[in-house]
């Protein structure tokens, strides 16, 4: 499995677009790179997902670079609602029993 | 897409005890996961479940965990004598609805203190 390093905090004001850049340094050919958040005491929830190139759906977009050793997630135009922590998780696209495997994430704080 | 939903939302229960958490998942996924996360922790793996069999685990769970799907729609994850440091929140999650979202969907959890 492919270890991902990312900021352990980072902070911002409301309407700011906020980018998280995650190393992924190991990534294997098969692996695909996807992003959740987690708000205090409830499941983590899918942002988005990709292989290569630029992602974008109605929350956020996803950019990786030629090599994919690195991808940053893009949130446009942050409220204090998206305080939150993310994770960047790497690995093959839901095989079998695949184990996601989060690391400590980004710890984002939006302020008013 | 419907929600995994988890029961009971907070359950307390003493050091020694049997506790099972549920989990109604959408019967037609095909894999099932169970997360737990320590307070101020990270989300960690226990298990992974594929065809009414655990398809990988953790080293967190041994033989004090066990999982089931016993009627094809709850899915469950018991522990048999619980301790102190079982305390976390318990996440049940399915995969994703394939498409362009290959995430998963986690449930809202059940916290678990043991006391």
């Amino acid at each position: 499995l492919a270890k991902t390093t990312q900021p352990i905090s980072m902070d911002s004001y409301e309407g700011q677009e906020v980018n998280i850049t995650c190393s992924h340094n190991n990534i294997a050919t098969n692996d695909y790179i996807t992003w959740y958040q987690q708000f205090p005491s409830q499941g983590p929830r899918f942002i988005i997902q990709g292989y290569k190139t630029k992602v974008t759906n109605e929350v956020a977009s996803l950019f990786i670079p030629a090599d994919r050793k690195s991808s940053t997630l893009s949130l446009p135009r942050v409220s204090l609602s998206d305080t939150a922590v993310y994770y960047c998780l790497v690995g093959e696209r839901n095989t079998g029993g695949f184990k996601t495997i989060f690391g400590a994430g980004t710890r984002l704080f939006v302020k008013a | 897409e419907p929600e995994v939903t988890q029961t009971p939302s907070h359950q307390v229960t003493q050091m020694g005890q049997e506790v099972i958490l549920r989990c109604v998942p959408i019967s037609n996924h095909l894999y099932f996961y169970w997360y737990r996360q320590i307070l101020g922790q990270k989300v960690e793996f226990l298990v992974s479940f594929y065809n009414n069999e655990i398809s990988e685990k953790s080293e967190i769970f041994d033989d004090q965990f066990s999982v089931e799907r016993p009627d094809g729609s709850n899915f469950t994850l018991k522990i048999r004598s619980t301790k102190l440091e079982d305390s976390a929140m318990y996440f049940c999650a399915r995969d994703g609805t394939g498409g362009v979202n290959y995430g998963y969907t986690f449930g809202s959890g059940t916290r678990l203190t043991v006391v």
